[in-house]
């Protein structure tokens, strides 16, 4: 069984660029959560993405945007990178209707200068 | 209100001693609770998750879950080193997942 794989690990950006982030999910999970991560701070919910549909969405602007593939894998792109962005990405797999688990990735650490 | 609260800690216990960690979600139709642990640089990590009233035990840990106080805790029973980490508590009750901001703990040898 693979687990969740997330590329890059960390990568780093200036203030309005625009960066993709990848993820590869659980073998058998059809569902994947993003979150971000600030330092000291609880992963904050950006979106679910089930059946190549955003699922739901967290307090997010608009720049923050997802795809889901159809071998469940997913993207999350973030347009016009600001300072704040600086955070590490996560990305969860989970089996819709299942008990809510969620299972990580590593991560990526994004650093905007 | 923040919809998960956790005592940001750090909570400090001496190895072998019991590590006690409280978490209060806001959102009265949760239906799932979890506990992670966190280690300084890496991605959380599933360690219990409880859906209904009461205790929940597996090896070290139990969990436990008071809906009417909405209230969920972890105890960490003879506590090791290796156990210092953050302890993040998460509530499901839809889509999505809500994370508290997480307690340190630290377990001095």
């Amino acid at each position: 069984e693979t687990g969740v794989t997330q590329s890059p690990t960390h990568l780093i950006k200036t203030r309005g660029q625009q960066v993709t982030l990848r993820c590869s999910s659980q073998s058998g999970h059809n569902t994947v959560s993003w979150y971000q991560q600030a330092l000291g701070q609880g992963p904050q919910f950006i979106f679910q993405y089930y059946r190549e549909e955003e699922n739901g969405r967290g307090n997010f602007p608009p720049r923050f945007s997802g795809l889901q593939f159809p071998n469940y894998s997913s993207e999350l792109n973030v347009n016009a990178l600001e300072l704040d962005d600086s955070a590490l990405y996560l990305c969860a797999s989970s089996l819709a209707g299942g008990t809510g688990e969620l299972f990580f990735g590593e991560g990526s650490r994004l650093t905007v200068l | 209100q923040k919809e998960v609260e956790q005592n940001s800690g750090p909570l400090s216990v001496p190895e072998g001693a019991i590590a006690s960690l409280n978490c209060t979600y806001s959102d009265r139709v949760s239906q799932s609770f979890f506990w992670y642990r966190q280690y300084s640089g890496k991605s959380p990590e599933l360690i219990m998750s409880i859906y209904s009233n009461g205790d929940k035990e597996d090896g070290r840990f139990t969990a436990q879950l008071n809906k009417a106080s909405q209230y969920v805790s972890l105890l960490i029973r003879d506590s090791q080193p290796s156990d210092s980490a953050t302890y993040l508590c998460a509530v499901n009750g839809g889509f999505k997942t809500i994370f508290g901001a997480g307690t340190r703990l630290f377990v001095k040898a």
